[in-house]
C-alpha cells in the first residue's frame, strides 16, 4: 500500500534556528495537510495546501510558518524562527479529495533547546 | 466552530474483555464524517475506522465497532476481546462534509487505553 513518508523522524535544533520538515505525499492525492501534537496533547491542525495554495490555515500557522510544495512530490514546513514551544510531533497527511479520510505519515519529532 | 470532547483521559480493560470509549462533538451540520484513530507508542496515527454521518448503521471493523447516534452527537468505539496490541492512545476525529471544504480534521483530547494481562 503506498505511504506517506516524511524524514527526518528526529530533528533537534536550537531556539531561533530554521528547520524545514519534509513530506513525501501519496503520489495520486490532490489534498496535503500539516497537524502538530505536543507531547501528551491532542493533535491540532495547522494548514491544509491544495493546487499549489493554502487553502486553510489555524491561528497556530502565524508568520513564523511556511508551506511549499517545490517540485511537485515534496512538501515541505518551514518554521522561520524557532521556539522552545514549537517542540512537538509533526505530521504530514495527504488525500486524493477532501471527503477522503487522510493518509498519516509517520511523523517528525522537533525537539527545541 | 466544531468541537470533539473525549471525557476519560484514560482507560485500562483486562486482556479479552471488553471496553467502550466515549466521544461527543458538536456541530450544526447534518454532513460529517468521524473517525477513531489509534496512536500507539511509535506515534504512528492509525486509523481505526471511519463512519459516515448520513448512513444509520454504525460502522465495524473486526473486533473495532461504534455507536453512532447522531441526535445525541456520540461516536463511541467499543473494542471487543481486548489484546495487548490494543494499548494505545485513541482520538476521536471530526471531519466537514461540505462543498469547499478543506478536509481537515478537528480531534478531541484522546483516550489512553491500557490492556493489562
Amino acid at each position: 500500500e503506498p505511504e506517506v513518508t516524511q524524514t527526518p523522524s528526529h530533528q533537534v535544533t536550537q531556539m531561533g534556528q530554521e528547520v524545514i520538515l519534509r513530506c513525501v505525499p501519496i503520489s495520486n492525492h490532490l489534498y496535503f495537510y500539516w497537524y502538530r501534537q505536543i507531547l501528551g496533547q491532542k493533535v491540532e491542525f495547522l494548514v491544509s495546501f491544495y493546487n499549489n495554495e493554502i487553502s486553510e490555515k489555524s491561528e497556530i500557522f502565524d508568520d513564523q510558518f511556511s508551506v511549499e510544495r517545490p517540485d511537485g512530490s515534496n512538501f515541505t514546513l518551514k518554521i522561520r524562527s524557532t521556539k522552545l514551544e514549537d517542540s512537538a510531533m509533526y505530521f504530514c497527511a495527504s488525500k486524493v479529495n477532501p471527503e477522503d479520510r487522510p493518509f498519516f505519515g509517520p511523523g517528525t519529532r522537533l525537539t527545541v533547546l | 466552530a466544531q468541537t470533539v470532547t473525549q471525557s476519560q483521559p484514560e482507560m485500562s480493560v483486562q486482556e479479552a474483555e471488553t471496553v467502550t470509549l466515549s466521544c461527543t462533538y458538536d456541530t450544526s451540520e447534518n454532513n460529517y464524517y468521524l473517525f477513531w484513530y489509534k496512536q500507539p507508542p511509535s506515534r504512528q496515527m492509525i486509523l481505526v475506522i471511519r463512519q459516515e454521518a448520513y448512513k444509520q448503521q454504525n460502522a465495524t471493523e473486526n473486533r473495532f465497532s461504534v455507536n453512532f447516534q447522531k441526535a445525541a452527537k456520540s461516536f463511541s468505539l467499543k473494542i471487543s476481546d481486548s489484546q495487548l496490541g490494543d494499548t494505545a492512545m485513541y482520538f476521536c476525529a471530526f471531519m466537514r462534509s461540505l462543498t469547499g471544504n478543506t478536509g481537515k480534521l478537528i480531534f478531541g483530547q484522546g483516550t489512553t487505553l491500557q490492556v493489562k494481562p
